[in-house]
């Protein structure tokens, strides 16, 4: 099973500023990455997938890179409804998919 | 704009199995996507449960597998969750969720049902 594993755990950033958050496989997921938006009381949303491309309706200001075992979700510049949990998910070796264990994003 | 949402009870007893329904309106089921369960105790990460292809064709995770069954009903438009034997550490927040074409990706998520096991 792939773990993955998100840094920081919880990143403090003012509205306006650049946020960048990592995730980190166990072994390669090749591009096979995604992620998440989770507020309070609400599901996820789905913001990327396969590494840097943005789901229906994403704003660009949210952008993803990286390959291999490194990966990078940047918010270029913060708006106040960006404040969540982010999570990071794999589909490059599966069963199972694997989540990251989350990053929270609050406003500083 | 497909939507889902999980019906069931919750509160579950110890040993029992528990039991779940989502409901897909907006689209059919029978479209050509994979159907999927995902839960997350609280306090820590999502968890994949498991899919169903509208086909029939099944994936769980290796560490459920034993005590998980999925499968759909086209006629109702739905498709189900069964967790048997349960504990206390299947208390969670259970999520069904759409993961459009050849999968992996989930783009329609419910909106989610707290499940406590408790006696």
């Amino acid at each position: 099973e792939i773990v993955l594993t998100q840094s920081p755990a919880t990143l403090s950033l003012s509205p306006g500023e650049r946020a960048t958050l990592s995730c980190r496989a166990s072994q390669s997921v090749s591009s096979y990455l995604a992620w998440y938006q989770q507020k309070p009381g609400q599901a996820p949303r789905l913001l990327i997938y396969d590494t840097s491309k943005r789901a229906t309706g994403i704003p660009a200001r949210f952008s993803g890179s990286g390959s291999g075992t490194d990966f990078t979700l940047t918010i270029s510049s913060l708006e106040p409804e960006d404040f969540a949990v982010y999570y990071c998910q794999q589909r490059s070796n599966w069963p199972p998919y694997t989540f990251g264990q989350g990053t929270k994003l609050e406003i500083k | 704009q497909v939507q889902l949402q999980e019906s069931g009870p919750g509160l579950v007893k110890p040993s029992r199995t528990l039991s779940l329904t989502c409901a897909v309106s907006g689209g059919s089921i029978s479209s050509s996507n994979w159907w999927t369960w995902v839960r997350q105790p609280p306090g820590k990460r999502l968890e994949w449960i498991g899919e169903i292809y509208d086909g029939g064709s099944t994936n769980y995770n290796p560490s459920l597998k034993s005590r998980v069954t999925i499968s759909v009903d086209s006629s109702e438009n739905h498709f189900s969750l069964k967790v048997k034997s349960v504990t206390a550490a299947d208390t969670a927040v259970y999520y069904c969720a759409r993961a459009a074409g050849i999968g992996g990706w989930f783009d329609s998520w419910g909106q989610g049902i707290l499940v406590t096991v408790s006696s």
